[in-house]
C-alpha cells in the first residue's frame, strides 16, 4: 500500500496570507490527524477527522481549520498567517480512531516571512 | 501541554552500545507508543505497549511500562549509526475518543 502523502512538501508564505495543506491517507484508513511541529513546542495535536467528522481538536486558534472528504483525504487551512505558524505540519492516518498506531506522512514545511 | 516527557533530551553513544530513553506521563493511559523521527521527516511507529502490559520486545527494541510510576523506557540494544534520530513517546488517553499526545523527544546520536 502507498504511504501517507502530503502536498506540497515546502511552502513559503507571507504574513497575513492563507494556506491550504493536503493529506492523502493510506488506503482504507478513515482517521486523519494533523500535528504542528516546532523546535520550541515540539509536536502539538491540531485536530483529528474520522469519517468526515472532526472527532478531536487541540488548543489552536480558530485560524486553523480542517476538513475531510468522503475519500478520507484531508485538508487543513491556516488563515491570516503569523510568523509563529512557521513549522513542519505532519499528517497521520490510522485505521481506527485516535489512540491507534499512527502512520505519518513526510510533512509540509511551512515558512512564513 | 505535553503529556509525555522524555529523558534525557539528548544522548550520544558509540556504535554497539545500548541506548536507554525514559518517558514519564501524568494521567492514566490506554496505551503508550514510541516513534522515531529522522531529521525533519515524518515519524515512524516503533512499538505500542498497552496499559496492562509490562514489557514488549521488537527486534533490538525493548519497551517497559510501569503504570504505578507513570513511566516507560525504550532500550535499543547494539546501536548502529542508522539509529541516529529523535525518539518520541506518545500516550493515548481520553476515554472513548483517545487522544495521542507526544513528548518533546530524545535526540539520539550514535557515533560510528
Amino acid at each position: 500500500k502507498a504511504g501517507v502523502t502530503q502536498t506540497p512538501r515546502y511552502l513559503i508564505k507571507t504574513r497575513g496570507q492563507q494556506v491550504t495543506l493536503s493529506c492523502s491517507p493510506i488506503s482504507g484508513h478513515r482517521s486523519v490527524s494533523w500535528y504542528q511541529q516546532t523546535p520550541g513546542q515540539g509536536l502539538q495535536f491540531l485536530f483529528e477527522y474520522f469519517s468526515e467528522t472532526q472527532r478531536n481538536k487541540g488548543n489552536f486558534p480558530g485560524r486553523f481549520s480542517g476538513r475531510q472528504f468522503s475519500n478520507s483525504r484531508s485538508e487543513m487551512n491556516v488563515s491570516t498567517l503569523e510568523l509563529g505558524d512557521s513549522a513542519l505540519y505532519l499528517c497521520a492516518s490510522s485505521y481506527q480512531e485516535q489512540g491507534a498506531v499512527q502512520y505519518f506522512g513526510p510533512g509540509t514545511r511551512l515558512t512564513v516571512t | 501541554s505535553q503529556q509525555g516527557e522524555e529523558d534525557p533530551q539528548a544522548l550520544s553513544i558509540q556504535e554497539g552500545e545500548n541506548a536507554t530513553m525514559n518517558c514519564s506521563y501524568k494521567t492514566s493511559i490506554n496505551n503508550l507508543q514510541w516513534y522515531r523521527q529522522n531529521s525533519g521527516r515524518g515519524l515512524v511507529h516503533l512499538i505500542l505497549i498497552r496499559s496492562n502490559e509490562r514489557e514488549k520486545h521488537s527486534g533490538r527494541l525493548r519497551v517497559t511500562l510501569d503504570t504505578s510510576k507513570k513511566s516507560s523506557s525504550l532500550l535499543i540494544t547494539a546501536s548502529r549509526a542508522a539509529d541516529t534520530a529523535s525518539y518520541f513517546c506518545a500516550t493515548a488517553s481520553g476515554g472513548s475518543n483517545y487522544k495521542l499526545t507526544f513528548g518533546k523527544g530524545t535526540l539520539l546520536t550514535v557515533n560510528p
